[in-house]
């Protein structure tokens, strides 16, 4: 299965926790993309990155949320200090080089519940 | 501020006929638009998809129609089937090299057999 994976699919962590969310982007994709979306909403835009490389935080907190995707392995999200309001289905997307189309494939997601 | 708008939240057909499933949007930036399907505890399967520089796009049983000046975009599904019920999301790109998506809130289909 050569689809964007995501790990965990399920993680509960309680106030004040780290939640640390994995992103393998499809073969042959270099840009990860996450989203978050809350219940009853739509997917809402957090970051975009390349290999090393923040291309675009504009919809991350300003706070407690950090994403990285190193030369090798997953693309991580972390959220330092959960909150009971960052419960919601984080989604990872990956896409080809720029300028292939703005289609972008997605994973399963990752349910965090914060208790 | 909701630069994507899917004022139905949900639509329900019978098995056979059309279902046409609509969206609005408010930044003329905009000039790629994308229609996902997604069903419960999956991610969003990419559907299909349409250029600022047409009107029409069709793959299959699937249409996208868009009307630029009215900044209106609608999915055309033809004939509905069963497993067309999921909640379908419009999105929308602006392509300055950040190919972020702006998604609507979802408009739940339902298919009755």
């Amino acid at each position: 299965n050569a689809g964007v994976m995501q790990n965990p699919r399920h993680l509960v962590r309680r106030r004040g926790q780290e939640a640390r969310l994995r992103c393998s982007p499809m073969k042959g994709h270099s840009h990860v993309y996450w989203y978050r979306q809350l219940p009853e909403e739509g997917l809402k835009f957090m970051v975009y990155l390349q290999k090393e490389n923040i291309i675009d935080e504009s919809g991350m907190p300003k706070e407690r949320f950090s994403a990285e995707f190193p030369k090798e392995g997953p693309s991580i999200l972390r959220i330092q200090q959960v909150v009971r309001g960052d419960s919601a289905a984080y989604f990872c997307a990956s896409s080809p080089l720029p300028g292939q189309g703005p289609e972008q494939y997605f994973g399963p997601g990752t349910r965090l519940t914060v208790t | 501020d909701q630069q994507v708008k899917q004022n139905s939240p949900s639509l329900s057909v019978q098995e056979g006929r059309i279902s046409i499933l609509n969206c609005d949007y408010t930044n003329s930036m905009f000039d790629y638009f994308l229609w996902y399907k997604k069903y419960p505890a999956e991610g969003p399967t990419f559907l299909i998809s349409i250029s600022s520089i047409k009107d029409k796009n069709e793959d299959g049983r699937f249409t996208v129609f868009l009307n630029k000046s009215a900044k209106h975009l609608s999915l055309h599904i033809v004939p509905s089937q069963p497993g067309d019920s999921a909640v379908y999301f419009c999105a929308a790109s602006a392509s300055f090299g950040n190919e972020k998506l702006t998604f609507g809130t979802g408009t739940r289909l339902t298919i009755i057999p």
